[in-house]
């Protein structure tokens, strides 16, 4: 049980494009999706917290009109990188949980590798 | 602010038990999980402790917390090279959310 599904895995573009990633909660409504980014041997950086129908919440220093979160059902929420640069090439992962409160696991997706040339 | 510290490598041989440890800071009561992360993957939840508890067990693993020196281990009895990966401790942040506070992250390597 507690399946995250994140689509696509890998993707590559043109720089300028935007890149629309894909968060899914499989066999559970997820009514909290958090979006994270990792850079090479580094830990994880939370990007935004997103409840069901409500805006994101976006941590220190994330640009929300570059980084657009969507979380209109409780079982996908969306990040689109917006104009994309090199340097928003990262892998991106995303994990959902049935609600905010502490002993509501998250779970995780397996990442997406964003590469813009 | 919560802070959440890890070492960064740990070397065992397969068949041996592999204990990875971890401090945490915040002195509310809070939940503390343990990923693994496997190369080119997302995280996979092991198992998670609340902080009124001293001990976890689940199969081969096994989480310790001493809560006076706020400091956490996972043992992993009877490591396989399967287990090879990068595990992460996180912490939930105060206030009762789910939102973590990750550690950097223990490289586990098992050689024969």
């Amino acid at each position: 049980g507690a399946v995250v599904s994140q689509h696509p895995s890998w993707v590559i573009c043109k720089s300028g494009t935007s890149v629309k990633i894909e968060c899914r909660s499989l066999d559970f409504q997820a009514t909290t999706m958090f979006w994270y980014r990792q850079f090479p041997k580094q830990s994880l950086m939370l990007m935004a917290t997103s409840n069901e129908g409500s805006k994101a919440t976006y941590e220190q220093g994330v640009e929300k009109d570059k980084f657009l979160i969507n979380h209109a059902s409780l079982t996908l929420s969306t990040l689109t990188v917006t104009s994309a640069h090199p340097e928003d090439s990262s892998f991106y992962i995303c994990s959902a949980s049935t609600g905010p409160i502490q002993n509501q696991p998250q779970h995780f997706g397996d990442g997406t590798r964003l590469s813009i040339l | 602010g919560e802070d959440v510290e890890q070492s960064l490598f740990l070397s065992v041989r397969e068949g041996d038990s592999s204990v990875i440890n971890c401090t945490y800071t915040d002195s509310s009561s809070t939940y503390l999980y343990w990923y693994k992360q496997e190369p080119g993957a997302g995280l996979q939840l092991l198992t998670y402790i609340f902080s009124n508890m001293d001990m976890k067990q689940d199969q081969r693993l096994t989480v310790l917390l001493n809560k006076k020196d706020k400091h956490l281990s996972l043992r992993i009895a009877d490591t396989q090279t399967g287990d090879s990966a990068i595990y992460f401790c996180a912490e939930s942040l105060s206030g009762g959310y789910n939102k973590l506070i990750f550690g950097a992250g223990t490289r586990l390597a098992v050689h024969p």
